[in-house]
């Protein structure tokens, strides 16, 4: 157990609608990442969090947006949905490790399947 | 930022040591090399990391080329349970907030 949650493990939503995917990071942890898995690919960096603050930008479709609140939790929103947006959605939280690496934390992630 | 190379796949037997090399020629003398794994359906996780030197923990082992354009991750004995996707990542610099940049990475199959 890594310490992060996601919520939910899976959702089957039709095209054209809106989801929100929640993330609590481990105790502590101040960044949250979002990371989209297509299938059998890498992880792509969507966007990272840091107390409340967007930090960093990757991939992320303007259809997407994201935010982290004062309790630290952080909420994936992804609208007007498509086929290709099935794929696994990942949260990381992260601790400093020496030299400013960071080690990242994964959920178990969210399933996402639009049909 | 620096990419990683990496074989889609390799395999080798069950309690035998395993070798997984990684490319990053374009490396640059600030980037950390970062290995992740990611057992199937799960989330990834942190393997072991490092800058210059050769590093060890309780997971595996890491030996950095002395011109660090590659490096190796090594499983001592391998288990059925280290049959994973391993992750052989640069720590992007600065300007990207230090963002891991993920591969392909290599599927890792474990033979009884």
């Amino acid at each position: 157990d890594s310490g992060v949650t996601q919520t939910p493990k899976h959702l089957i939503t039709a095209t054209g609608q809106r989801v929100t995917l929640r993330c609590s990071p481990r105790s502590g942890d101040l960044s949250v990442y979002w990371y989209q898995q297509s299938l059998d690919q890498g992880l792509q960096f969507l966007i990272q969090y840091y107390n409340g603050e967007e930090r960093a930008k990757g991939n992320i479709l303007e259809r997407f947006s994201a935010q982290q609140f004062p309790d630290l939790h952080s909420e994936l929103n992804l609208s007007s949905l498509e086929l290709g947006d099935s794929a696994l959605y990942f949260c990381a939280s992260s601790v400093v490790l020496r030299g400013g690496n960071t080690e990242a934390f994964f959920g178990q992630g969210t399933r996402l399947t639009v049909v | 930022d620096a990419k990683t190379t990496q074989p889609n796949s390799m395999e080798s037997n069950e309690e035998e040591p395993v070798h997984l090399p990684c490319n990053h020629s374009t490396i640059s003398g600030t980037d950390y090399i970062h290995w992740y794994r990611q057992l199937p359906s799960q989330g990834p996780e942190y393997v072991i990391h490092g800058l210059t030197s050769n590093v060890n923990n309780r997971m595996a082992s890491l030996a950095i080329a002395e011109d660090r354009k590659s490096s190796t991750l090594i499983l001592h004995r391998a288990t059925l349970r280290d049959a994973a996707v391993y992750y052989c990542i640069l720590r992007g610099s600065m300007d990207s907030n230090y963002q891991l940049i993920w591969g392909a990475g290599t599927k890792l199959i474990i033979k009884p």
